[in-house]
């Protein structure tokens, strides 16, 4: 069974940075890429970030772009997400998930639980 | 960025009915187009992926169909687990973008 645990969320400072670890099993983690996914209370889906399975291809919304940092331990089948200068904005529940590609097509076949993320002072 | 449009925002329905959600993509993605279905205080989980195939395991009173930019989800009769809010999402470019979902309530 497939199963992805996310971990690191917390209350931080504007300014501040937290990293997210999302551990992976079930599956042969190295093989497929990976996303995050956030929410902001009472919000919809926005996607935040992906990383290819070799780690070698990274993409990112504008609205984190120089601001977060994907990466992957394929040895420790953990995705992170490095999120540093936070804002209030950036308050979500974030949502670790395996992605299903069709070529460099993918979406998100099975997500984590998420793990919450509240930026204020 | 391509902008998904969900309608309706909200519907309520009763026990048995059929319900259908459109979705409709700024610009062609051709049937790269996912539906995903959440409860409150819980995970989305996928339902359908390229326009209108099932994902494993979800029971087959849910279908999908549409290509370019047109899209529907359709619940053939709706059942007391399936209230919940259900979101489209294209992933035919960078960054995959979401519709802004859709509630189902109870009539």
């Amino acid at each position: 069974e497939v199963q992805l645990l996310e971990s690191g969320g917390g209350l931080v400072q504007p300014g501040g940075s937290l990293r997210l670890s999302c551990a992976a099993s079930g599956f042969t983690f190295s093989s497929y890429a990976m996303s995050w996914v956030r929410q902001a209370p009472g919000k919809g889906l926005e996607w935040v970030s992906a990383i290819s399975g070799s780690g070698g291809s990274t993409y990112y919304a504008d609205s984190v772009k120089g601001r977060f940092t994907i990466s992957r331990d394929n040895s420790k089948n953990t995705l992170y997400l490095q999120m540093n200068s936070l804002r209030a904005e950036d308050t979500a529940v974030y949502y670790c998930a395996k992605d299903d590609c069709s070529s460099t097509s993918c979406y998100e076949d099975v997500w984590g639980q998420g793990t919450t993320v509240t930026v204020s002072s | 960025d391509i902008q998904m449009t969900q309608s309706p925002s909200s519907l309520s329905a009763s026990v048995g009915d059929r319900v259908t959600i459109t979705c409709r993509a700024s610009q062609g993605i051709s049937n790269y187009l996912a539906w995903f279905q959440q409860k409150p205080g819980k995970a989305p989980k996928s339902l359908i992926y390229a326009a209108s195939s099932l994902q494993s395991g979800v029971p087959s009173k849910f279908s999908g169909s549409g290509s370019g930019t047109d899209f529907t989800l359709t619940i053939s009769s709706l059942q007391p687990e399936d209230f919940a809010t259900y979101y489209c999402q294209q992933y035919n470019s960078y960054p995959p973008t979401f519709g802004g979902g859709t509630k189902v309530e109870i009539k």
